[in-house]
């Protein structure tokens, strides 16, 4: 089956600095591969996905890009806010099949 | 209107207990599943239903009984309940079963078997 590994486990950046989360995957079927954003106490919930037809998508801060020939992918949000602080989760996905791989999840941490 | 719910949001309970999650979905959609996050916020799948019927069933113990009377509810009862399986049980839902949608999940419901 598919082996989804996230790196860092933890992230601490200054206001205004970017992040960046990277993923690996091992199963060349994975073709979706969604990231999802959970504060403290709440739910997850998705902020960005990209498909394997695309190398990069970008939505205003918040950015992902894909090598699949490398076989990871990885996010990448600028200019950040107090707000972007939570637990961040990668995600990988056939198109057939019910599966959702998750990562093991980034803690980031936005200092004001 | 919430679109994925699940109650109740906070159970504690004691060892040997039998007790049950209930899910819903307003979204129309095909495709439920239930995660576990434990204390090191890891997700991991438990099982996944698409049109009532069992599509995933992870390596979980058989106290562990998902039920699903039609599409829109899948209900999770756990028997004779352990200290490990103090958890985040959430519910999620998709458009359909071919992976390559977003799930939305349920607020989750914090577990705490003492």
């Amino acid at each position: 089956g598919e082996n989804v590994e996230q790196h860092p486990s933890t992230l601490s950046v200054q206001e205004g600095d970017s992040a960046v989360i990277k993923c690996t995957y091992s199963d060349s079927a994975s073709n979706y591969f969604p990231w999802y954003k959970q504060e403290l106490g709440k739910r997850p919930q998705l902020i960005i996905d990209i498909r394997s037809n695309v190398g990069e998508k970008k939505d205003q801060r918040i950015a992902v890009t894909l090598n699949k020939t490398a076989k990871h992918f990885s996010l990448h949000i600028t200019e950040t806010q107090p707000e972007d602080s939570a637990v961040y989760f990668c995600a990988a996905s056939p198109d057939t099949g019910n599966q959702f791989y998750f990562g093991t999840g980034t803690s980031l941490t936005v200092i004001p | 209107d919430t679109a994925v719910s699940q109650t109740p949001k906070y159970l504690v309970t004691q060892m040997g207990n039998d007790k049950s999650i209930k899910c819903e979905q307003n979204l129309g959609h095909d495709t439920m599943y239930w995660y576990k996050q434990d204390s090191k916020k890891f997700l991991k799948i438990m099982f996944s239903y698409n049109n009532k019927e069992l599509i995933i069933n992870e390596t979980v113990p058989n106290r562990f009984s998902p039920k699903s009377p039609d599409k829109a509810h899948l209900n999770l009862h756990i028997n004779s309940l352990e200290l490990g399986d103090s958890a985040v049980y959430f519910c999620a839902s998709s458009q359909d079963g071919t992976g390559g949608n977003e799930q939305y999940f349920g607020p989750g419901t914090r577990l705490t078997v003492t």
